[in-house]
């Protein structure tokens, strides 16, 4: 059982360049999630999607863009990286219609801008 | 907007022995969700205990329970006969009914170490 899939694991960045953080879920969950966890914090909301062509801005999402062509994917994107984007991020998924359902949570990609 | 406090960065228990773990937030609402996940260092966010504010009775699972608290806003998390595979962070996390992308807001966390 895959679940929630996060590439790459680990990434360094230089300013000012860009990448896409790729998330893909097999769980058939309408509900995405991007979360970004700096060094001894909680984890704090950048995007997301209640379905394919929907997305929504979260707590933090100045520097990043999304896209939800599919109810599968949700990349993350970071169009100008600067230091202050250096995070561990996860991405998230989780059944509609419940709240009581949990977010299932990939294993994260680690990211330094340098 | 809804906030969670975890008011102890840090903890520390023997093993075998009991813990408990503090979270408090701050909501209007009536109806809500909370979840206390646990993150090893191998980063992985594991889903330990869930509570729907409208259950009265505490949730449990195996040697994890919580003490909810609606009126004082408070969830905390006890764990029993702790073993060295509990070390880790814990966060508390908070989700509203009303929320439209069912979003999580977490705590800061609480880092538990367990002593052989």
């Amino acid at each position: 059982n895959a679940g929630v899939t996060q590439t790459p694991k680990f990434r360094i960045l230089k300013i000012g360049q860009s990448m896409t953080l790729q998330c893909t879920q097999d769980m058939n969950h309408n509900y995405m999630y991007w979360y970004r966890q700096d060094p001894g914090m909680g984890l704090k909301l950048i995007y997301y999607s209640v379905g394919a062509g929907i997305t929504d801005k979260g707590e933090v999402p100045n520097g990043y863009n999304v896209s939800r062509s599919t109810t599968e994917d949700f990349p993350l994107r970071l169009e100008l990286a600067a230091p202050s984007q250096t995070s561990v991020y996860f991405c998230a998924s989780s059944y509609s219609m419940s709240g009581s359902q949990p977010q299932h949570f990939g294993d994260g990609t680690r990211l330094s801008i340098l | 907007a809804q906030t969670v406090t975890q008011s102890q960065p840090e903890m520390s228990v023997q093993e075998a022995e009991t813990v408990t773990l503090s979270c408090t937030y701050d909501t209007s609402e009536s109806d809500y969700y909370l979840f206390w996940y646990k993150q090893p260092p191998s980063r992985q966010m594991i889903l330990v205990i869930r509570q729907e504010a409208y259950k009265q009775q505490n949730a449990t699972e195996n040697r994890f329970s919580v003490n909810f608290q609606k009126a004082a806003k408070s969830f905390s998390l006890k764990i029993s006969d702790s073993q060295l595979g509990d070390a880790a962070m814990y966060f508390c996390a908070y989700r509203s009914s009303n929320n439209a992308g069912n979003m999580l807001t977490f705590g800061g966390g609480t880092r538990l170490m367990v002593k052989p």
